[in-house]
C-alpha cells in the first residue's frame, strides 16, 4: 500500500511561471518530509526538506508547504527554468526509525 | 561532499545468473539502503542496514539478499536473476541523526540492470 502518493505523473509549465508539485501521505506518524530531483540515468539529489513542526520552508526558488491536517505537501518552484525539467520525488520519514518512503514521482517539463 | 559510489552504471546479465551490485560510501554513515526505481512505481525499498552485519527487509526483498561486512560497503545480491528484476538500482546512505533536520539520503548514480 502506497503511503506516499504523487497523483500527477507529469506536469508541463512555461518558463518563468510557477510549478506546483503535490504530494499526499496517509501515515500520521510521518514527521519529516523531503523532495528529491532526478535526472535520467542519475541518482536522485536532495532538494529541500521540512519538519512537521513547520508549515513552510524556503530555499531560493524552491518552497515546500506542509498541511498536516490534510496530510498534504507541495513544492513550489518560482520562476521555473528549463533546467528544472526532471522527475521530482517526495519522501516521508517517521519519528521512529530511519526508513524513507517515496512517492511515485512527477515528471516536470519546463517549456522555454 | 558525500560520495556514494555504485560499481557499475550499466549491467547486462542472463536469466539465472548470480548478480552482485556493489555500493561504497565515504562519509562514515551508519545507514545504507538499496532501492529500485521502475516507471510508475517510484522508488521501492529492497533492503536496508543500520550497522555492520545488520540487515532489514524493505518492501520488496523477494529474490534479493544483501551483505554488509564493512561500514562503508553495502552489497545487493540477486541470487538467480530474472527478467522482472530488470530495473534501475539505487544505493543510498544516511547518518544517524534522528531528531534533527539534517538527516537525508544521499544517493549513488544508479545501476541500470538488464536481465535477458
Amino acid at each position: 500500500d502506497q503511503q506516499v502518493k504523487q497523483n500527477s505523473p507529469s506536469l508541463s509549465v512555461q518558463e518563468g511561471r510557477i510549478s506546483i508539485l503535490n504530494c499526499d501521505y496517509t501515515n500520521s506518524m510521518f514527521d519529516y518530509f523531503l523532495w528529491y530531483k532526478k535526472y535520467p540515468a542519475e541518482g536522485p539529489t536532495f532538494l529541500i526538506s521540512i519538519s512537521s513542526i513547520k508549515d513552510k520552508n524556503e530555499d531560493g526558488r524552491f518552497t515546500v508547504f506542509l498541511n498536516k491536517s490534510a496530510k498534504h505537501l507541495s513544492l513550489h518552484i518560482v520562476p521555473s527554468q528549463p533546467g528544472d525539467s526532471a522527475v521530482y520525488f517526495c519522501a516521508a520519514s517517521p519519528l521512529t526509525g530511519n526508513q524513507f518512503y517515496f512517492g511515485t514521482g512527477t515528471s516536470l517539463t519546463v517549456i522555454p | 561532499d558525500v560520495k556514494v559510489t555504485q560499481s557499475s552504471r550499466y549491467l547486462v546479465k542472463r536469466t539465472g545468473e548470480k548478480v552482485f551490485l556493489e555500493c561504497v560510501q565515504d562519509m562514515d554513515h551508519e545507514n545504507m539502503f538499496w532501492y529500485r526505481q521502475d516507471p510508475g512505481l517510484g522508488l521501492r525499498l529492497i533492503y536496508f542496514s543500520y550497522d555492520v552485519k545488520m540487515k532489514e527487509k524493505g518492501d520488496i526483498p523477494e529474490g534479493y539478499s544483501v551483505s554488509r561486512e564493512k561500514k562503508e560497503r553495502f552489497s545487493l545480491i540477486l541470487e538467480s536473476a530474472s527478467t522482472n528484476q530488470t530495473s534501475m538500482y539505487l544505493c543510498a546512505s544516511s547518518s544517524d541523526l534522528r531528531g534533527t533536520t539534517n538527516e537525508k539520503l544521499f544517493f549513488g548514480s544508479g545501476t541500470q540492470l538488464s536481465v535477458l
